[in-house]
């Protein structure tokens, strides 16, 4: 069965860089895109971009260029999200999320808490 | 920058009817968009229970549709249960990029 298992929560302090993971498994990697999103403490959801089935490109709205990076590792069928100068309105829950092209979301991971703190 | 709007929130009683509207500031949704409607429960992760507008999953309530709707993308139930209270969020990708809505708490009482 799919599953997207996320690595556990981190504490940062500001300036700091932090790479997420996300474990993907009981599916081609390279047959659907992988989306991030995240959710500060009693907000809503805010896309942050995805990484296309080619593993090689990206694409990362105007907030968060420059400051973020989706990669992939096929030999481990890990997904990364890295995201630098870390301040505190990054402290949120982060999520990866599968699409199969045309919209398609499905499978989400259980969510990982990135607290940025002094 | 698109800015995607949703009712702030809403509420229906048991048993009733109710649709869920997202709208892009770039214009009408189309055929052409793609938009994904998201299901969260208080400390819960998101799930998705429309995707690619009117599509849904084997997850998905059969009392959950959508549609598009006077130039907006919509979320209808009907036959409102009392576990449907929660926050819905659209995802909408119109014009070359993915943005969440503010998000409807709908609230069932």
């Amino acid at each position: 069965q799919v599953q997207l298992v996320q690595s556990g929560a981190e504490v940062k302090t500001p300036g700091a860089s932090v790479k997420l993971s996300c474990k993907a498994s009981g599916y081609t990697l390279t047959s659907y895109y992988m989306h991030w999103v995240r959710q500060a403490p009693g907000q809503g959801l805010e896309w942050m971009g995805l990484l296309r089935p080619s593993g090689d490109s990206t694409l990362y709205p105007q907030k968060f260029r420059g400051r973020v990076t989706m990669t992939r590792d096929t030999s481990t069928s890990t997904f990364y999200m890295e995201l630098s100068s870390l301040r505190s309105e990054d402290t949120a829950v982060y999520y990866c999320g599968r699409e199969k092209y045309g919209g398609n979301f499905d499978y989400w991971g259980q969510g990982t808490l990135l607290t940025v703190s002094s | 920058q698109t800015v995607v709007t949703q009712e702030p929130s809403l509420t229906v009683s048991p048993g009733g009817t109710v649709t869920l509207t997202c709208a892009s500031s770039t214009g009408a949704v189309t055929s052409a968009c793609f938009a994904n409607w998201f299901q969260q429960k208080p400390g819960q992760a998101p799930r998705v229970v429309i995707y690619s507008t009117t599509n849904k999953h084997s997850w998905t309530p059969a009392r959950f549709s959508g549609s598009l709707l006077g130039g907006k993308a919509a979320l209808t139930l009907s036959g409102v249960q009392p576990e449907d209270e929660a926050d819905f969020y659209c995802l909408l990708f119109c014009s070359g990029t993915w943005v969440f809505g503010g998000g409807t708490r709908l609230t069932v009482l």
